[in-house]
């Protein structure tokens, strides 16, 4: 079974800096099969990233992934005001086939 | 743009089952390069994937509710369906269908269905 951990589970930042999350995988996600999505309270999950490192349509490039095998970053460059959000990353073709991380809250500081 | 909507009752009663159905507007569930699915949410807490069906009829279900989840098609109408039986209040929650795509990214989400178990 691939469980997901994500780190840290509050990161408390100001807008404009750097915002580095971490999702680690306790065996191999094959073939980068791992997603990055925002949710907002109140709102449904928006897809951000997939492949580990391919953003999806309409997703600023403030936004970027990265990582293989077991260790996966979210990055996000420069925080804006709407980027404070609960931050999921999910990994596809595992067992179970389809699984999520328990989420890093980013809030402002 | 695929659009999804859930729809079904907002509460049930404990040891009954949950039915849920989304219809597919913008695609179809024909389509053979996404894979239909159900996610959850209970309140305050993370996202937990339920299944997921292929046009063709195909399943996979999330093994910790493998016995109590079923996720079912109908082509006819574009809609896919979810049935969890026994329930008991540990699964209220927000419901979501989403399509995945091919590269396992669930790409468009209905907007949720918030389901309370309680008699």
């Amino acid at each position: 079974e691939i469980v997901l951990t994500q780190s840290p589970g509050t990161l408390s930042l100001s807008p404009g800096e750097r915002a580095t999350l971490s999702c680690r995988a306790s065996q191999s996600v094959g073939s980068s099969y791992l997603a990055w999505y925002q949710q907002k309270p109140g709102q449904t999950p928006r897809l951000l990233i997939y492949a580990a490192s391919s953003r999806a349509t309409g997703i600023p490039d403030r936004f970027s992934g990265s990582g293989s095998g077991t260790d996966f970053t979210l990055t996000i460059s420069r925080l804006e005001p709407e980027d404070f959000a609960v931050y999921y990353c999910q990994q596809y073709g595992g067992s179970p086939p389809i699984s999520f991380g328990p989420g890093t809250k980013v809030d402002i500081k | 743009q695929v659009q999804l909507q859930e729809s079904g009752p907002g509460l049930v009663k404990p040891s009954e089952t949950l039915s849920l159905t989304c219809t597919v507007s913008g695609g179809s569930v024909r389509s053979g390069s996404n894979y239909w699915s159900w996610i959850r949410q209970p309140p305050g807490k993370g996202l937990e994937w339920l299944g997921y069906i292929y046009y063709s009829g195909s399943t996979n279900y999330n093994p910790s509710l493998k016995s109590r989840v079923t996720v079912s098609v109908d082509t006819s109408k574009n809609q896919f369906s979810l049935k969890l039986t026994s329930v008991t209040a540990a699964d209220t929650a927000v419901y979501y269908c989403a399509s995945v795509k091919s590269y396992g990214a669930f790409d468009y989400w209905g907007q949720g269905a918030l389901v309370t178990v309680s008699s």
